[in-house]
């Protein structure tokens, strides 16, 4: 089975420049998040989507970025402009819709590592 | 005060030896915890979770919680050089998905 895709890998810009980031999750999983994860700590979440409902965004800076999930499948977040404080990992995950107040494995992607100069 | 604490190390330690990793947390309304291992340039693949207070055993690994002292532990035995990597501890509160994670501690084994 295969894991969290996440595309690029690796992304320089230069700081102003916009740049998005794909996640495609595992196939079933309806829930997905997008993580970023700063150099020496731990990931913090930016938005949380159950099928293409973004149930929790309130960690994420909505003046410069966006996501989207169409379909409620693959997502996309973007950032417009990108500050230099913006290079981190951005790290996907997805997880399925289990029981109620259960907690539901969360399987984490490879993550875009970017760079703004 | 951030939620959950962790010390970044990095812990070096011998090949075989035992290592134990340990978090601290203020919010009493976590109920899961897990451990988290994340090598270099990959995403974080989860080693265990635990429901509220007690033990729970894998292998060489075994991860403790005692949430009257708001503190977990992981401990690995006979540890080897393919176990240096990031621990990341997370926890969240019942009926959440979201996890609220630690620094991460960097575990360095020498052969």
């Amino acid at each position: 089975e295969a894991g969290v895709v996440q595309s690029p890998r690796y992304k320089i810009i230069e700081k102003k420049q916009p740049v998005a980031f794909w996640c495609n999750p595992i196939s079933g999983h309806n829930t997905l998040y997008w993580y970023r994860q700063n150099l020496g700590q731990g990931p913090e979440l930016l938005i949380r989507y159950e099928n293409e409902e973004a149930v929790d965004d309130s960690q994420l800076p909505k003046d410069r970025f966006s996501a989207e999930r169409l379909k409620g499948v693959d997502s996309t977040l973007k950032i417009q402009p990108a500050e230099l404080g913006d290079s981190a990992v951005y790290l996907c995950a997805s997880s399925s819709l289990g029981a109620s107040g259960a907690y539901n494995e969360q399987f984490f992607g490879p993550g875009t590592r970017l760079t703004v100069l | 005060q951030k939620e959950v604490e962790q010390d970044p190390g990095p812990l070096s330690v011998p090949e075989g030896a035992i290592v134990s990793l340990n978090c601290t947390y203020s919010n009493s309304a976590f109920q899961y915890f897990m451990w988290y291992r994340q090598y270099s340039r990959k995403g974080p693949e989860l080693l265990m979770y635990t429901y509220s207070s007690g033990n729970k055993e894998d292998g060489r690994f075994t991860a403790q919680v005692d949430k009257s002292s708001k503190y977990i532990s992981l401990f690995i035995r006979d540890s080897q050089p393919s176990d240096s990597a990031t621990y990341l501890c997370a926890m969240t509160r019942t009926g959440f998905q979201k996890l609220v994670f630690g620094t991460g501690t960097r575990l360095l084994v020498s052969p």
